[in-house]
Order: structure tokens, then sequence, then C-alpha cells
């Protein structure tokens, strides 16, 4: 089966230094990975995706992921945060053809 | 614009009271989601629909019921049976059966309190 695991439910970092959430995944075929981004009393927004082909993803807002089928992860990264970057991310693999199975969530916290 | 629309943004709830919350899309997906998310908790999976007239019970479908009469909407009935219903509520759609490396597009949610 299918499942997401988030490292660290809580990431503070100062502004302008380097933004790293960490998302392992298991899957039993071929994942497909997405990273989305949450603001407060908001719906999720799609960040990036990867589905096949080149292993760095970039996404919006300066984000980028990298994924290593060695290590089943799919960590997020950003090399300078911003203030505006303060929100919660969410990892997510498909289970299936039709369904997506979200991780618990990592809130970033931008400090000045 | 394509989107999702979601409403109400804020609802609440008397004790023992049924409640509906409205989900429509004009993105012409196929398939529909509701989720629940708790604090620390995540997305919870609570009904989904891959096709009209059809859908699936999630992970948390307990006191809950949908319809799927429509394409474009899939609205979510909180019934009385559910005991702890405050919670924030989001609908999302996608392309549906053996699209979903395209992933899925959210509304901007219902948070429902019980009062």
């Amino acid at each position: 089966a299918q499942s997401v695991t988030q490292l660290g439910s809580h990431v503070s970092v100062s502004e302008g230094a380097l933004v790293l959430l960490r998302c392992n995944y298991s899957s039993s075929v071929p994942p497909y990975l997405f990273w989305y981004v949450q603001y407060p009393n908001q719906g999720l927004q799609l960040l990036l995706k990867y589905t096949t082909g080149a292993t760095l993803v970039k996404g919006i807002n300066g984000f980028e992921a990298e994924f290593k089928k060695s290590e089943t992860s799919f960590h997020l990264t950003k090399p300078s945060a911003h203030m505006s970057d303060a929100a919660e991310y969410f990892c997510a693999v498909t289970a299936s053809a039709s369904k997506i199975i979200f991780g618990s969530g990592t809130r970033l916290s931008i400090r000045p | 614009d394509g989107g999702i629309t979601q409403s109400p943004k804020y609802l609440f709830r008397k004790e023992g009271q049924n409640v509906t919350l409205s989900c429509e899309q004009n993105l012409n997906h196929d398939a529909m989601y509701w989720y629940r998310q708790d604090p620390g908790q995540g997305l919870r999976l609570i009904y989904y629909s891959q096709i009209v007239n059809d859908f699936q019970k999630g992970d948390i479908a307990e006191g809950y019921s949908v319809s799927r009469e429509k394409k474009e909407s899939f609205p979510l009935t909180v019934t009385s049976a559910q005991k702890n219903p405050t919670a924030f509520y989001l609908c999302a759609s996608s392309f549906g059966t053996g699209k979903a490396n395209y992933g899925y597009t959210f509304g901007s949610g219902t948070r429902l309190t019980v009062v």
C-alpha cells in the first residue's frame, strides 16, 4: 500500500535561509509525487509534481524537489526563504489511478 | 476562470442538525472528492465520486452523505450522526480514472463549527 511520511510537523527558518521540507514515500508501483501548499483558511495549491522523466522538478515560487528512488524521498527545497513562504506544506503520492494520499503536513515558519 | 467553488466559507451547526456543504466545479473534471482536515491530522478522505450517480466511501464516511446528480456538483451533508463535525472541509476534483498523475484542484474550503 502507498503511504507518505513527512518528517517534522513544524520547521522554522530565518528569512533568506535554505528551506528543506522532508518527505518519504512508500509505493509498490512507480509513484507520482506532489507537493501542495496551504495558506491559513484556504484550500491546497499545487506547488509541483513528479510523474516521469527528469528527477529534479521545479515548481512555483522558487521551490523545487528531487525524486530519489533509492532513498524513496521527495524533499522540497528553496534556496532563500521569504516571509510569504510561511504556510503548511503537504507531500502526496498516488495511491491508485484516481486517488492521492496526503502526508500529515509540515508547518513552515519564517523568522525575520 | 475555471475552478472549484465551495460555499459557505463558514457554517455553524446546532446539535442534532443536518447541514449541507456545497461544491461546484466548472473544470469539466470527472472525479470529485471530499476531505476533512483537523489540526495535526492532515487530510482524511470522506467520500469520492468518479462518475455521475456513483460514489464511494473514503476512510471516514460515517456520519456523512453525498450525492452526484450532476458532473459539476458534489454536495456533502453532515448528518446528526457525525458526533464531532467541527473541522475544515475541502472539496477537490481531478480528471478522473487513470489521471491521478494530473493532481487535484482544491476549493477554498468550508469551516464548520458546532454551536
